[in-house]
């Protein structure tokens, strides 16, 4: 059993670079979301999706975009990568609430942005 | 706005030394309260749903119990391998979407 899978593990970025950090659930799971955990700050929320097509804002949408074309992928875009993005970012699926369970993460993406 | 308050911020237990972490929270309309331990470098792994007050759940040394303002983590005779940071997290009802807010989490440390 796979669960979530993430990639890359670690990157480096300059700043005004765009990447793309991947995330992949193999558990058919409706529900999927993006965090980044920045000391003393907790998880944050940065964009969600309650099913294929269906994606929208977080608490921290600015500087990332998103796209939810299967049920299995969720991949997280950076456009113009800015040192404030530096951050460790999970990926998180669940079923809906009431269905039971928490969120699944991810083993993270390790970004720093210089 | 939700909120979720996690404390302590850190505990350093002796093996065997039973404690407990707090979370306190306020959210309109409560769906679900979240227990889940973080190892240094791993996402987190879920430990508990609690929906009601009065509700408890037990894993091995751990059990997880909610009031209406707060819940507790009842750690029972700890080992060194339940060292790890411990989040919570509340589920609400928020614009069509059941929101989940995280605490900052309480790092535990157990001594052999």
């Amino acid at each position: 059993n796979a669960g979530v899978t993430q990639t890359p593990k670690f990157q480096v970025l300059k700043t005004g670079q765009s990447m793309t950090l991947q995330c992949a659930q193999d558990m058919n799971h409706e529900y999927m979301s993006w965090y980044r955990q920045d000391p003393g700050m907790g998880l944050r929320l940065i964009h969600y999706s309650v099913g294929a097509g269906i994606t929208d804002q977080g608490e921290v949408p600015n500087g990332y975009n998103v796209s939810r074309s299967t049920t299995e992928d969720f991949p997280l875009r950076l456009l113009s990568a800015a040192p404030s993005q530096t951050s460790v970012y999970f990926c998180a699926s669940s079923y809906p609430p009431g269905q039971g369970g928490g969120y699944t993460f991810g083993s993270g993406t390790r970004l720093t942005v210089v | 706005e939700d909120q979720v308050t996690q404390s302590p911020e850190a505990l350093r237990l002796q093996e065997g030394e039973s404690s407990s972490l707090n979370c306190s929270y306020t959210v309109s309309g409560l769906r679900g309260l979240f227990w889940y331990r973080q190892d240094p470098g791993k996402g987190p792994e879920f430990l508990f749903t609690l929906y009601s007050a009065g509700e408890e759940k037990e894993k091995e040394r751990l059990k997880a119990t909610l009031t209406k303002k707060e819940s507790f983590l009842h750690i029972t005779a700890p080992k060194p391998e339940d060292s790890a940071t411990y989040l919570c997290a509340v589920q609400a009802y928020s614009g069509g979407y059941q929101k989940v807010t995280f605490g900052t989490g309480t790092k535990l440390q157990v001594i052999p």
